[in-house]
């Protein structure tokens, strides 16, 4: 058990479709994090949330949604996502940003 | 802005050798922090060792340790002993201290390299 746990494991999609990623953590983080992980290229910072509030949003296309209801959850909205979306999505939680980032085991969405 | 590379996407080694893995940034900051990162199959992301800027000495935990070259913006990770448990995606990412907020305050991260372990 890391601390972050991400649900669901695995997601498959349509493009039309309407789904939610989730992160939770009880580790008395107060930020929280969406990375997405694509093959062969860096870690690409999505959405920071620091005590509930985000901070940075990363040029990210208005079709992915972030919600950070409280400090231990956040959630990822998708709707009419694009087969290059699929990917590994990352949750990661942190205390005031601070030194290092406790990770959750992912969500492989795929996009068909 | 800042930017790590990581200039080998796949090494090799044999079961109880030693290998280093290579990384490489950029930044005009003068204090920041650096970590090595390790991704199992499993995916979760594993923090393997972390250095501040600051402190001249390598940071080492059992097997695992760095060579900080501050000067040249190098920061390797040594295995020692390795085993087979070791194969893994592993990250280099650096962070900056400057301030907390922004983009300055999160994790910047390399392509990976994917360590194999041979018995």
């Amino acid at each position: 058990e890391t601390g972050v746990t991400q649900t669901p494991r695995h997601l498959v999609m349509g493009m039309t479709n309407k789904k939610s990623l989730k992160c939770e953590q009880h580790l008395g983080h107060n930020a929280m994090y969406w990375y997405k992980q694509s093959a062969k290229k860096p870690l690409e910072l999505m959405f920071v949330y620091s005590l509930e509030e985000r901070v940075e949003n990363n040029s990210v296309p208005s079709r992915f949604s972030p919600e950070c209801p409280n400090s231990s959850h956040l959630f990822l909205h998708l709707h009419t996502l694009q087969p290059e979306d699929s990917a590994l999505y990352l949750c990661a939680s942190s205390q005031d940003m601070g030194l290092g980032y406790t990770f959750g085991s992912g969500t492989r969405l795929t996009v068909v | 802005a800042q930017t790590v590379t990581q200039s080998q996407p796949e090494m090799s080694v044999q079961e109880a050798e030693t290998v280093t893995l290579s990384c490489t940034y950029d930044t005009s900051e003068s204090d920041y922090y650096l970590f090595w990162y390790k991704q199992p199959p499993s995916r979760q992301m594993i923090l393997v060792i972390r250095q501040e800027a600051y402190k001249q000495q390598n940071a080492t935990e059992n097997r695992f340790s760095v060579n900080f070259q501050k000067a040249a913006k190098s920061f390797s990770l040594k295995i020692s002993d390795s085993q087979l448990g070791d194969a893994a995606m592993y990250f280099c990412a650096y962070r900056s201290m400057t301030n907390y907020g922004g983009s300055q305050g999160n994790l910047i991260f390399g392509k990976g390299t994917k360590l194999s372990v041979k018995p």
